[in-house]
């Protein structure tokens, strides 16, 4: 069965650490992958995305991620993170249907 | 951010009572998806709708039926709601549901549900 997981599931750093968030799926076709954050009260916003090419990415507020399909992963990571961090991080995988990790909360202390 | 929004946003019911949650969208996208957020499970799908008329089961839809009479709107609606289905809804659209057009889904604000 397709599935993604999510390795942490409640992280707490101090600001300016770095964080790596990790993500492994299970599928062995074309999938388009996904991190979402969902800050507290509020909706799930696109982070960044991979389809192909480059397997490193960017996406906004200084997160980045690295697609490695030897290893089936996706992780996340940012060299330096901030309070305004403090959310629940998504991993998604597109493989016709998107299917979610089952989330990592983030908690960043001052 | 993309145009979806959920009513109600916040509703509380009493176990066996059925319960309609919209979704509305102005971005005339074709695929619209309702999800439910859980601790520990991440979304799971619900339903999906792929056109007007035209909807498909997902994950977790036994207890819960969709409608979309219209390409802006899709219903969820909990015919007798229980305990088990409080969570937190959110709905999603996209362009297509195909990995090979590299589409992706943007969310709606979510509707917190409590039943009682």
């Amino acid at each position: 069965a397709q599935s993604v997981s999510q390795h942490n599931h409640h992280v707490i750093l101090s600001e300016a650490a770095s964080l790596e968030l990790g993500c492994n799926y299970s599928y062995g076709g074309t999938v388009n992958l996904f991190w979402y954050v969902q800050y507290p009260g509020q909706h799930l916003q696109l982070l960044l995305k991979y389809f192909s090419g480059d397997p490193l990415v960017k996406g906004i507020k200084g997160f980045e991620a690295e697609f490695i399909k030897s290893k089936f992963s996706f992780n996340l990571r940012k060299p330096s993170v901030q309070w305004s961090d403090t959310a629940e991080y998504f991993c998604a995988v597109h493989t016709g249907k998107l299917i979610f990790g089952q989330g990592t909360t983030l908690q960043v202390k001052p | 951010d993309a145009g979806i929004t959920q009513s109600p946003r916040h509703k509380v019911t009493e176990t066996g009572t059925p319960v309609t949650l919209r979704c509305h969208q102005t971005e005339n996208h074709r695929y619209m998806y309702w999800y439910r957020q859980d601790p520990g499970h991440g979304l799971r799908l619900i339903h999906y709708s792929y056109g007007v008329k035209d909807t498909d089961k997902g994950e977790v839809s036994d207890g819960y039926s969709v409608s979309r009479s219209k390409t802006e709107d899709f219903l969820l609606t909990l015919e007798s709601a229980t305990s088990s289905q409080t969570s937190v809804y959110f709905c999603a659209i996209s362009e297509s549901s195909s990995p090979d057009t590299k589409e992706t889904q943007y969310f709606g604000p979510g509707t917190r549900l409590l039943v009682l």
